[in-house]
């Protein structure tokens, strides 16, 4: 079965600073990759997904992704953090059997001054 | 303005009681989910749908049931058999397949 891994539970980051939050994943062949956002008490929204071709994905809210197959990773990447980035961020593998989504754990950032 | 809603946004029972949670969504969408989210654990899935009449349990069912009466609609009741159903509730929808879900804004459910 497929798994996502997010080692870093929390992360705190000092406003305009680069970001740069890990997923590894488990899967046989070519994984269907997702990152999304939320924000306290509210749903999840996509940041961006992977599903082939060029390996640096780009997103919304100017984030990127790259999914490095050697490694299992796809990483989440922002080159300048805002107080706005402030969230819980999930990283997901689409599940080939059931269609359905299997996440991580999460990653909360939290944004310094 | 297209979307998924879930009502209540917050929602408080006794325990014993059976509950249900809404999830409409006006996207045309043939899958549908529903995730329970505890503090800590992501979002585990609970039941889900490709095509109306049609659903099948995720990794967390018991305790829960849902329906797929109309493409547009989800509702999970959470039953008394549930033994800790204080949680965040998530429903989302999406194309099916290799395509991504959206998400609705969620139901945070106190049982007490």
């Amino acid at each position: 079965a497929q798994s996502v891994t997010q080692p870093d539970i929390h992360i705190t980051v000092s406003e305009g600073a680069s970001l740069e939050l890990r997923c590894n994943y488990s899967y046989g062949a070519t994984p269907y990759l997702f990152w999304y956002v939320q924000s306290p008490g509210q749903g999840l929204q996509l940041l961006l997904k992977y599903f082939s071709g060029d390996t640096l994905v780009q997103g919304i809210k100017g984030f990127e992704a790259e999914f490095k197959r050697s490694q299992s990773s796809f990483n989440l990447r922002k080159p300048s953090v805002h107080w706005s980035d402030a969230a819980e961020y999930f990283c997901a593998v689409r599940d080939t059997g059931r269609r359905a989504l299997t996440f991580g754990s999460g990653t909360r950032l939290q944004v310094q001054p | 303005d297209g979307g998924i809603t879930q009502s209540p946004k917050y929602l408080f029972r006794k325990e014993g009681q059976n509950v249900t949670l809404s999830c409409e969504q006006n996207l045309n969408h043939d899958a549908m989910y529903w995730y329970r989210q505890d503090p800590g654990q992501g979002l585990r899935l609970i039941y889900y749908s490709q095509i109306v009449n049609d659903f099948q349990k995720g990794d967390i069912a018991e305790g829960y049931s849902v329906s797929r009466e109309k493409k547009e609609s989800f509702p999970l009741t959470v039953t008394s058999a549930q033994k800790n159903p204080t949680a965040f509730y998530l429903c989302a929808s999406g194309r099916g397949g290799v395509y991504e879900q959206y998400f609705g804004p969620g139901t945070r459910l106190t049982v007490t």
